[in-house]
């Protein structure tokens, strides 16, 4: 059974810096892409990033674009989320994907607020 | 980016009986693959999204049959055929042909 556990939200001000985890297990990590999409409160759902597998390409939305950097380590079946120069508009609950969308987490909520 | 529409935003059901939702894309989401990268996803209230089809018309594992997909080119519809209880939440169409991967505004379903 695929399981994705997001983790690392939190209260953060305005011009701060998170970083996000998400534990895989159920399925073969290393070979598949990875995605975060976050969901502001009471609104849809926006795509943020996609990591490929296999050294492949990093994928950004243009909101997050040079503030956000998405990573993975194979070794402990882990994607990651870096964000800094956060805003209040980044305020969502930010799920974890495996590959483009078949599986998600629970999401962790980031609230960035002075 | 690719602009993704639903109509409607809002579906009253009834118990037992159809229905569909629209989905259509700003541009052709035709993938040069050859593959047409459409998805659904159903939110519940209260939970993360799950995806019920892919690639157009491709049920997930564990959806039931009554829910399909349909349509090519630029304009998709999911069609629940007779509606159950648990089918109450928002359902989202979602592109993922041309980066930057893009979900229409959602269609909330709830019962009459």
């Amino acid at each position: 059974e695929v399981q994705l556990l997001e983790s690392g939200g939190g209260l953060v001000q305005p011009g701060g810096s998170l970083r996000l985890s998400c534990a895989a297990s159920g399925f073969m990590f290393s070979s598949f892409a990875m995605s975060w999409v976050r969901q502001a409160p009471g609104k849809g759902l926006e795509w943020v990033s996609t990591l490929r597998c296999c050294g492949g390409s990093t994928y950004y939305s243009d909101s997050v674009k040079g503030r956000f950097t998405i990573s993975r380590d194979d070794s402990k079946n882990t994607v990651y989320l870096q964000m800094h120069g956060l805003r209040a508009e980044d305020t969502a609950l930010y799920y974890c994907g495996k590959d483009y969308g078949d599986n998600w987490g629970q999401g962790t909520m980031v609230t960035v607020s002075s | 980016d690719v602009v993704m529409t639903q109509s409607p935003l809002s579906l009253p059901v009834t118990l037992g009986q159809p229905a569909s939702i629209s989905c259509r894309s700003s541009q052709s989401l035709v993938h040069s693959d050859g593959n047409t990268y459409l998805n659904w996803f159903q939110q519940r209230p209260g939970q993360s999204p799950r995806r019920l089809i892919y690639k157009v018309s491709n049920r997930d594992s564990g959806v039931p049959d009554r829910f399909s997909g349909s349509g090519s080119g630029t304009d998709f519809t999911l069609t629940i055929s007779r509606v159950e209880a648990e089918d109450v939440g928002v359902y989202y169409c979602m592109q993922g042909t041309h980066w930057l991967f893009t979900f229409g505004p959602g269609t909330k379903v709830d019962i009459k």
